[in-house]
């Protein structure tokens, strides 16, 4: 089984409607964050958490929202989904210092039309 | 700032050896972090360096100059399955930030 878990995998779905992006881990690290990649841009930052009393925006948060429901658990939403938010979606997690490296899912890729 | 760059295409041979190159400019680094990514695929972690100095991990070695903003992931004896895209991620304070990587073919 996977370490780090992302579902759904891929997701088409209207400009406007609201979605829900899961990431659940067996790890037991701390942090978990949300990234997402783009072609020609790289992984970008969109939210991140230390524990489950603690969100902090990353460097593209607006249109997302995040809930971190238990250590496992870190779920990205998008309330109004629009075309330009169409990317891969990566869910990472880490231990609890800067020099640890990220563990990161399967991707979930997401088409807005 | 966080500029963080390095080529965006290299080919190589079967067997030969390549360097990829990444210079960054990160305010407050704390470490640089590099990682394979197939196509289609979840970044996997290669190496870490915060010290000046070269990290050896078999057939990859990653080099780091804090003084010059400057890192290099080496990968020797290459293998058709390293044809994948190299990502240079510069920490600063409790966050990575990405290049946006560096796509290898590896040719016979």
């Amino acid at each position: 089984d996977a370490d780090v878990t992302q579902t759904p995998r891929n997701r088409i779905t209207k400009t406007g409607k609201r979605i829900m992006l899961e990431c659940s881990q067996t790890k037991g690290h701390d942090r978990m964050y949300w990234y997402r990649q783009d072609p020609g841009l790289g992984l970008r930052l969109i939210y991140y958490s230390f524990d489950v009393k603690d969100i902090n925006k990353g460097e593209i948060s607006d249109g997302y929202s995040v809930s971190r429901q238990a250590q496992a658990k870190f779920s990205l939403s998008l309330e109004s989904a629009i075309p330009n938010q169409t990317a891969l979606y990566f869910c990472a997690t880490s231990g609890g210092n800067s020099n640890q490296p990220q563990h990161f899912g399967d991707g979930t890729r997401l088409s807005i039309l | 700032g966080q500029n963080i760059d390095q080529p965006t295409e290299m080919t190589a041979t079967e067997g030969a050896i390549v360097q990829i190159n990444c210079t960054y400019q990160t305010s407050g680094f704390n470490g640089l972090f590099w990682y394979q990514q197939h196509a289609g695929e979840a970044p996997t972690f290669l190496s870490y360096n915060v010290l000046d100095g070269l990290e050896e991990k078999g057939r990859f070695s990653s080099f780091l100059s804090r003084s010059k903003g400057y890192s290099y992931l080496l990968l020797k004896e290459l293998q058709m399955k390293d044809s994948a895209s190299y990502l240079c991620a510069a920490g600063r304070g409790n966050n990575l930030f990405f290049g946006t990587g560096t796509r290898l073919t590896v040719i016979p």
